[in-house]
C-alpha cells in the first residue's frame, strides 16, 4: 500500500527566502505524485504532478518539485517566498492503475516579513 | 469553467443527528470523490463514483456513512448517526477520468459534532 511522509509540521521563513518542503512516499513501483496547497477555508489547488520523464517538475506560482527514486522522495521547492505562499502543503502518492490518492499530514508554513 | 461547488460551507450538529452534503462537479467530470480531513491530518478518501457508480467506498464507514450519485452528477454524503469523532472537513473533488488525472477540489464543508 502507499503511504506519505511529511516529516515537517510546521516551517516558518523569512519572505524573499527560499523553501524546502520535504516528501517521502512507500510505494513499490513509480508512483503518480502530486503536490497541494490549501489556503486557510479554501480547497486544494494542485501546484504541480509527476507522472514519468523528467523528473525535475515545474509547477504554478514559481513552485517546482524533484522525483528522487533512490530516495523516495519528492521534495517542493520555491527559490523566493512571497508572503502570499503561507498556506498548508500537502503531498500526495497515486498508484499506477488505482484510482485514489494518499495524502500526508502536510506542513504548515508561516512567512515573516 | 466553474469549479466545484459544495454547500453547506459550515455545519454544527449535535452527536445521533444526522446531515448531508452536496457536492455539485466540473461539469463534464465522469469521476467524483468525497474525502474527510480531519485537523491535523491529509484528506482521506471515503468514496470514489466513476459515472453514477461506485468505484472504491473501501474506507466509507458503511453502518452510518451513505453517498449517491444520481443521473452521474451531483453528489449526496450522509452521515446518520453522527458521532464526535465525524468532526471535520468534507472535501469533494472531481476529475474527467480517474488515475492519474488532475482532481480538483471544492472548498469542503466544516462539520462540527458536539
Amino acid at each position: 500500500a502507499q503511504s506519505v511522509t511529511q516529516p515537517d509540521i510546521h516551517i516558518t521563513v523569512s519572505e524573499g527566502a527560499s523553501l524546502e518542503l520535504r516528501c517521502n512516499y512507500s510505494y513499490g513501483a513509480t508512483p503518480y505524485l502530486f503536490w497541494y496547497v490549501q489556503s486557510p477555508g479554501q480547497g486544494l489547488q494542485l501546484l504541480l504532478k509527476y507522472f514519468s520523464g523528467d523528473t525535475l517538475v515545474q509547477g504554478i506560482k514559481g513552485f517546482e518539485a524533484e522525483f528522487k527514486r533512490s530516495q523516495s522522495s519528492f521534495n517542493l521547492r520555491k527559490p523566493s517566498v512571497h508572503w502570499s505562499d503561507a498556506a498548508e502543503y500537502f503531498c500526495a502518492v497515486g498508484a499506477r492503475g488505482a484510482n485514489n490518492l494518499f495524502f500526508g499530514t502536510g506542513t504548515r508554513l508561516t512567512v515573516i516579513p | 469553467e466553474a469549479g466545484v461547488a459544495q454547500s453547506p460551507r459550515y455545519k454544527i450538529i449535535e452527536k445521533r443527528q444526522s446531515v448531508a452534503f452536496w457536492c455539485n462537479p466540473i461539469s463534464g467530470h465522469a469521476t467524483l470523490y468525497w474525502y474527510q480531513q480531519i485537523l491535523g491530518q491529509g484528506p482521506k478518501l471515503l468514496i470514489q463514483f466513476q459515472n453514477n457508480g461506485v468505484v472504491d467506498d473501501s474506507q466509507l464507514p458503511k453502518d452510518r456513512f451513505s453517498a449517491e450519485r444520481l443521473k452521474g452528477v451531483d453528489s449526496t454524503l450522509k452521515i446518520q448517526p453522527a458521532k464526535l469523532e465525524d468532526s471535520a472537513v468534507y472535501l469533494c473533488a472531481s476529475s474527467q477520468l480517474a488515475g492519474r488525472d488532475t482532481q480538483y477540489f471544492g472548498p469542503g464543508t466544516r462539520l462540527t459534532v458536539l
